[in-house]
């Protein structure tokens, strides 16, 4: 069974400080990856996501993930955070040819500081 | 509608009430599920219904919980007996698959259950 982990729970940043989440997952077969956030008081909403080709993927609002298929992991990163990126985190991943279910990690809750 | 239509939006029950929750997917989705998204154990996958082909329990907690999706669209989840340990914000999403399909989901805003 596919699952994920996120290591960072919270992360506390100034403006402009450069963001990256970590985000690794256990399946032996090829996957599809993503990115969801969750503004507060909003729902959840696809950031980015990964099916094939360049492994660098680029999101809404600067965002971009990395798939490094050795090190099983797909990483958020954005060179300069923003007030209004405050938000909570998630990296999900979905087996290829499993349909549509999405394994979630736990999250990453994300405050950027003036 | 335009988006995944959830109710009620907060429910407030004593322990050991039945509870329904209701999820009207995006008109044309063939694929709905069902998430239990509680304070720090992020999004926790409870069933998955996919056209009209068998639905995935595999996430159910425990024979307590149970749902249905009538004539392919609409959704409700049942809780029977609820415990303390059930409160938490119940997350309905829906999704278009087959050619073409990019396997995202589309969140509605959840059912806050508070179970007294």
């Amino acid at each position: 069974a596919q699952s994920v982990s996120q290591h960072n729970h919270h992360v506390i940043l100034s403006e402009a400080a450069s963001l990256e989440l970590g985000c690794n997952y256990s399946y032996g077969g090829t996957v599809n990856l993503f990115w969801y956030v969750q503004y507060p008081g909003q729902h959840l909403q696809l950031l980015l996501k990964y099916f094939s080709g360049d492994p660098l993927v680029k999101g809404i609002k600067g965002f971009e993930a990395e798939f490094i298929k050795s090190k099983f992991s797909f990483n958020l990163r954005k060179p300069s955070v923003q007030w209004s990126d405050t938000a909570e985190y998630f990296c999900a991943v979905n087996a290829k040819g499993g349909g549509n279910k999405l394994t979630f990690g736990t999250g990453t809750q994300l405050k950027v500081e003036l | 509608g335009a988006g995944v239509s959830q109710s009620p939006s907060n429910k407030v029950t004593e322990k050991g009430k039945d509870v329904e929750l209701r999820c009207d997917p995006i008109s044309g989705h063939t694929a709905l599920y069902w998430y239990r998204q509680s304070l720090g154990q992020g999004l926790e996958f409870l069933i998955y219904f996919q056209g009209n082909s068998a639905p995935d329990k595999s996430g159910l907690p425990s024979d307590r919980f149970s749902a249905e999706r009538t004539g392919g669209s609409v959704s409700t989840l049942t809780i029977q007996r609820t415990q303390q340990e059930d409160s938490a914000v119940y997350l309905c999403a829906s999704s278009s698959t087959g050619t073409g399909a990019t396997g995202e989901l589309f969140f509605g805003e959840g059912s806050r259950l508070t179970v007294l």
